[in-house]
């Protein structure tokens, strides 16, 4: 069975501070791993993806995230916030079939 | 290139009414699948239609029912519509996924229709 953790429901930053969402995964399979971010009003548009390549992933607006098989995690890293940063941000595990499962969301506030 | 779209993007409902919603795929996917996403939560998974046919199907009640057309475009019906329906309903699509013998597995997400269930 397939399922994400999100450790923090609320993550809030000081604009220039980093950034850390935190997320684990469980999987039977070798486990696709995503990250997804929505706005408000707004659909989900993809960060990042993990698919059995390289463990440090690079994402779109200077987001990445490392995988670690041994900790089971995947979580989301950004050396500086920006006010646009503000969103609710979703870890997604992924099975063979293409049928996602979300985690239940981190909101980040930037403070400016 | 258009992404994927949905339609409508808001439609309130009374108990018991039925509703359609409507997904056109990003230009180049095959596949769509379906998601429910309630105020405050992740979006959980309907259900998945690849070559016209339901592949996959979360834990949803009959109810929920849905069609894909040879365009590849694809339809998600509810009947008897219930208060915990409201939700923001969110199509996504992609090339079909491993087991289908391809894809990268990435989701396209359209912004969703919102559905207020009174």
């Amino acid at each position: 069975a397939q399922s994400v953790t999100q450790l923090d429901s609320h993550v809030s930053v000081s604009e220039g501070t980093p950034v850390l969402l935190r997320c684990n995964y469980s999987s039977s399979y070798s486990p696709s791993l995503f990250w997804y971010v929505q706005h408000p009003n707004k659909g989900l548009q993809l960060l990042l993806k993990y698919t059995s390549a390289a463990t440090l992933v690079k994402g779109i607006n200077g987001f990445e995230a490392e995988f670690k098989k041994s900790e089971t995690s995947f979580h989301l890293t950004k050396p500086s916030a920006h006010m646009s940063d503000a969103a609710e941000y979703f870890c997604v595990v992924s099975d063979p079939g293409n049928q996602f499962y979300f985690g239940t969301g981190t909101s980040l506030t930037v403070i400016p | 290139d258009a992404g994927v779209t949905q339609s409508p993007t808001h439609l309130i409902k009374t108990r018991g009414q039925q509703v359609t919603l409507r997904c056109s795929p990003k230009s180049g996917h095959d596949t769509v699948s379906w998601y429910q996403q309630a105020l405050g939560q992740g979006p959980q998974f309907i259900f998945q239609y690849y070559e016209e046919e339901e592949r996959q199907r979360g834990n949803f009640p009959d109810r929920f029912s849905g069609h894909q057309f040879p365009n590849y475009s694809s339809e998600l019906n509810v009947n008897a519509l219930l208060l915990g329906d409201s939700a923001l309903y969110l199509c996504a699509s992609s090339l079909a996924g491993p087991s289908f013998g391809g894809g990268t597995g990435e989701l396209f997400f359209g912004e969703g229709s919102r559905l207020t269930v009174l």
